[in-house]
């Protein structure tokens, strides 16, 4: 069985300082893992993906993440947040298809 | 414009009445899957389809029904709507079912069932 535990379900930062979106994962095989942003009112949006390449993933807006099997984590990371970070952030490990989704984590950019 | 579709975006109805949430795709995805949505419990997948006529149960699919008779669509059925599936629901495709897949989300359908 697989699973993800995403760390703080919500996280405050304020505008410039660096986002740390936490993700660990548990999973009997060699996982794909994802990250999704969902923006208010809006579907689910791949920010990054991680499937056994380069350990780190570079994504859109600015974000990355890395893989690290000995820790089994994924965490999120941007240098500098922008107010148009705000939103709610899923991590997600695959399975022949099958997503399994963190509980997620609202990120609140402060002025 | 590629795009999953969902229709309705928002639905109000009383226990019981049977209704059917439509999915569609335009990018001749192969797997489509239905989730849905609670806070502090993200997303759950609850049926998928590796292709057309091929259908499966996710994590937790009781309540529900889905069929696929073409590529583009996907329908989500509940036949005896219950208050506990009040959720936002969300359709998701990718081309192939393979893991390493994205799969693309559409808009969501917020049900209400009193």
């Amino acid at each position: 069985a697989q699973s993800v535990t995403q760390l703080g379900s919500h996280v405050s930062v304020s505008e410039g300082a660096l986002v740390l979106l936490r993700c660990n994962y548990s999973s009997s095989v060699p996982p794909y893992l994802f990250w999704y942003v969902q923006y208010p009112n809006q579907g689910l949006q791949l920010l990054l993906k991680y499937t056994s390449a380069a350990t780190l993933v570079k994504g859109i807006n600015g974000f990355e993440a890395e893989f690290k099997k000995s820790e089994t984590s994924f965490h999120l990371t941007k240098p500098s947040a922008h107010m148009s970070d705000a939103a709610e952030y899923f991590c997600a490990v695959s399975r022949g298809g099958q997503l399994t989704f963190g509980s997620g984590t609202q990120l609140t950019v402060l002025p | 414009e590629a795009q999953v579709t969902q229709n309705p975006r928002y639905l109000i109805t009383v226990t019981g009445k049977k209704l059917t949430v439509t999915c569609s795709q335009n990018m001749n995805h192969e797997y489509m899957s239905w989730y849905r949505q609670d806070p502090g419990l993200g997303l759950r997948q609850i049926y998928y389809s590796m292709n057309v006529e091929v259908t499966d149960k996710g994590d937790v699919p009781e309540g529900y029904k889905v069929s696929r008779k073409e590529k583009r669509n996907f329908p989500l059925i509940l036949e005896s709507p219950s208050p506990n599936q009040t959720s936002l629901y969300f359709c998701a495709s990718s081309l192939t079912p393979s893991g390493q897949e994205t799969q693309y989300f559409g808009p969501g359908t917020r049900l209400l069932v009193l």
